[in-house]
């Protein structure tokens, strides 16, 4: 059974950093990419960033709202997931989920989609 | 940034009622269009997946259809635990992009 467990939010001051762990299970980690998810309290889905698998280089992308603060990395090894969340503002604030970036190819090109989700966690920017 | 808006933003619907909901991408996205379904205090879960294919375990009575601009995501007969937010997702542009969501509450 694929699982996806997120730690490490919590309360933190604007400008201050911290780093979420997504610890997976279930599935061969190191073959498939991950994403960040976040949701602002009664908001919508906002995609943070994600991490490609080794084989398609390790790279990263971000979104631009988060681009140069927030870092994505992944230890294989551990097949976990991390996201290093620096100079934060309390509209960084949101319930942040880890997702496996499932996917496929066919004549059209590259299908991908967020098949499975942690259940998040919070969390909160503010003094 | 492809844009991506759903209407209606909420919806009253009774059990058994047929419901559709749209969502429209600001440019062509082909058939890269996903569909998640998300219950209070609880994570999103994949629905649909390249605008019509049914992710594995989803009820028969959800469907998706639509290309180009214009995506449709119906329920055919909705049941209680139906009741939910639904978001759409283009996955055309490697930066993807939610839709705003839409409310499906009880009538």
């Amino acid at each position: 059974e694929v699982q996806l467990v997120e730690s490490g939010g919590g309360l933190v001051q604007p400008g201050r950093s911290l780093r979420l762990s997504c610890t997976a299970s279930g599935f061969t980690f190191g073959d498939y990419a991950m994403s960040w998810v976040r949701q602002a309290p009664g908001k919508g889905l906002e995609w943070v960033g994600f991490i490609r698998s080794k084989a398609y280089g390790g790279t990263t992308e971000y979104a631009a709202s988060v681009k140069g603060r927030f870092t994505i990395s992944r230890d294989d090894s551990k097949s976990i997931a991390y996201l290093q969340m620096n100079s934060l503002k309390t509209e960084d604030t949101a319930v942040y989920y880890c997702t496996r970036r499932g996917g496929y190819y066919d004549s059209s090109g590259y299908f991908y989609y967020f098949d499975y989700w942690g259940q998040g966690t919070l969390v909160t920017v503010s003094s | 940034d492809i844009q991506m808006t759903q209407s209606p933003s909420s919806l009253s619907a009774s059990v058994g009622d047929r419901v559709t909901i749209t969502c429209r991408a600001s440019q062509s996205i082909s058939s890269y269009l996903n569909w998640y379904q998300q219950k209070p205090g609880k994570a999103p879960k994949l629905l649909i997946y390249a605008a019509s294919s049914l992710q594995s375990g989803v009820p028969s009575r959800f469907s998706g259809s639509g290309s180009g601009t214009d995506f449709t995501l119906t329920i055919s007969s909705l049941q209680p635990e139906d009741f939910a937010t639904y978001y759409c997702q283009q996955s055309y542009s490697t930066l993807p992009t939610f839709g705003q969501g839409t409310k499906l509450e009880i009538k």
